[in-house]
């Protein structure tokens, strides 16, 4: 079965410090994979989402970037996190159709990073 | 521009009874629909999903119903228990969109004793 890896579960870093979240992936292979993120008492923002190694579209345009280095492996980085990168940020992934293309089907969920910048 | 909305932030059910969660949306080309639960300091869970061509689709104690001429969903659990208690999000999607998910903010369902 697959499972959907997210670390670490809570960090607390001070202002103009660097950010590094990571996300794995099993039991599946070439998936979609995407970072959203949700403010305090807020919905689901999507921030980035990959459909392969090295393809990343960004959905908002702000201070952090994401990479995908594997294929199973998404990574969300800011070089200098500000005061409102504060929030809850998660990973989840999709399955693909046949010959790669999406289809109408769930996203899957990690447990979540909850980043407190001070 | 909102084209998912969840128009109701909190409801309250008594365990036991029917609790209906809300969802309307503005785009017509929207063809998939699906509910996710979400407990606190959690990632969201996939609960059931519907697609266009159907108007009702049923797991357990979970119901979502399609209205589309309404352009309208709901998410009926029966009968509501305490578990239950979390923030429910609808979510859409459409082909010509490229299948991305289009979320509601999300409805806070407290199940009181």
């Amino acid at each position: 079965s697959q499972t959907i890896h997210q670390w670490p579960a809570t960090l607390v870093q001070p202002v103009g410090s660097p950010l590094s979240l990571e996300c794995t992936v099993e039991g599946t292979s070439n998936p979609n994979l995407y970072w959203y993120r949700q403010a305090a008492g807020r919905g689901l923002q999507l921030l980035f989402y990959s459909v392969g190694i090295g393809q990343i579209s960004s959905e908002v345009p702000q201070n952090l970037s994401a990479s995908r280095p594997q294929d199973r492996q998404f990574i969300l980085s800011s070089k200098k996190l500000l005061l409102s990168d504060s929030g809850f940020y998660l990973c989840a992934w999709r399955a693909r159709g046949g010959h790669g293309r999406p289809y109408n089907s769930p996203l899957h969920f990690g447990n979540g990073t909850r980043l407190t910048v001070t | 521009d909102q084209q998912v909305k969840q128009n109701s932030p909190s409801l309250s059910v008594q365990e036991g009874r029917i609790s209906i969660l809300n969802c309307d949306y503005t785009n017509s080309m929207f063809d998939y629909f699906l509910w996710y639960k979400k407990y606190p300091a959690e990632g969201p869970t996939f609960l059931i999903s519907i697609s266009s061509i159907k108007d009702k689709n049923e797991d357990g104690r979970f119901t979502v119903f399609l209205n589309k001429s309404a352009k309208h969903l709901s998410l009926h659990i029966v009968p509501s228990q305490p578990g239950d208690s979390a923030v429910y999000f609808c979510a859409a999607s459409a082909q010509l969109g490229n299948y991305q998910l289009i979320w509601g903010a999300g409805t806070k369902l407290i199940i009181k004793p």
